[in-house]
């Protein structure tokens, strides 16, 4: 089935300890995001990337870091995770940066940083 | 600054009409999106719309007004599995999608 794949589901990490979420899509979509959803707040944007080998800084970006090697995959890494990174995460992609018909996303990673 | 504004919480009737409105404000506009998410899933696209008016899809439809900064989700004969949050999201002059938090709406029997 054509789309986005996280993992893991879900992680408790320990402060400190450095982790990443992998995600990869198999609809050749030159464009991938990663959001943080937290209760009360929209979709916060991480990170970007609108084409394979180039990445760009979102709204909220400080401790997080992500790699664009190819198309498919897009994974975010925490270097030393801290308590307020407790968040679910989604990965998305779009055909492209300025794409009309919606982003796809995946199916998202409860991480709890304690 | 940017920012999007919607109702936290409705609630409806199964069989009735709801009307969730989203007012915006973006450096620059290329597009108000709709999106529905139930709980513990990942959003999925529901409408796009640039234009100013009324566009239909089935039992939900979307509409804009671009010199109010507002539009709204009418979704009519309510079903149970309309239960979800339903974000507002607009697009700013780079591209970038400016996210609302989200309204609940809760269909009671």
């Amino acid at each position: 089935i054509a789309g986005i794949t996280q993992a893991p589901t879900s992680q408790i990490l320990a402060a400190g300890r450095r982790m990443t979420l992998r995600c990869t899509q198999d609809m050749r979509h030159n464009a991938m995001y990663w959001y943080r959803q937290d209760l009360g707040l929209g979709l916060r944007l991480i990170h970007y990337s609108n084409t394979a080998g180039t990445t760009g800084k979102g709204e909220v970006p400080d401790g997080y870091s992500v790699s664009r090697a190819n198309t498919d995959d897009f994974p975010l890494t925490l270097a030393s995770a801290v308590p307020s990174q407790t968040s679910v995460y989604f990965c998305a992609s779009s055909e492209g940066d300025r794409n009309t018909e919606g982003y796809t996303f995946g199916s998202g990673t409860r991480l709890t940083v304690v | 600054g940017q920012n999007i504004d919607q109702p936290t919480e409705m609630t409806a009737t199964e069989g009735a009409i709801v009307q969730i409105n989203c007012t915006y404000q973006t450096s620059g506009f290329n597009g108000l999106f709709w999106y529905q998410q139930h709980a513990g899933e990942a959003p999925t696209f529901l409408s796009y719309n640039v234009l100013d008016g009324l566009e239909e899809k089935g039992r939900f439809s979307s509409f804009l007004s671009r010199s109010k900064g507002y539009s709204y989700l009418l979704l009519k004969e309510l079903q149970m599995k309309d239960s979800a949050s339903y974000l507002c999201a607009a697009m700013d002059s780079n591209y970038q999608l400016i996210w609302g938090a989200g309204t609940k709406l809760i269909i009671k029997p």
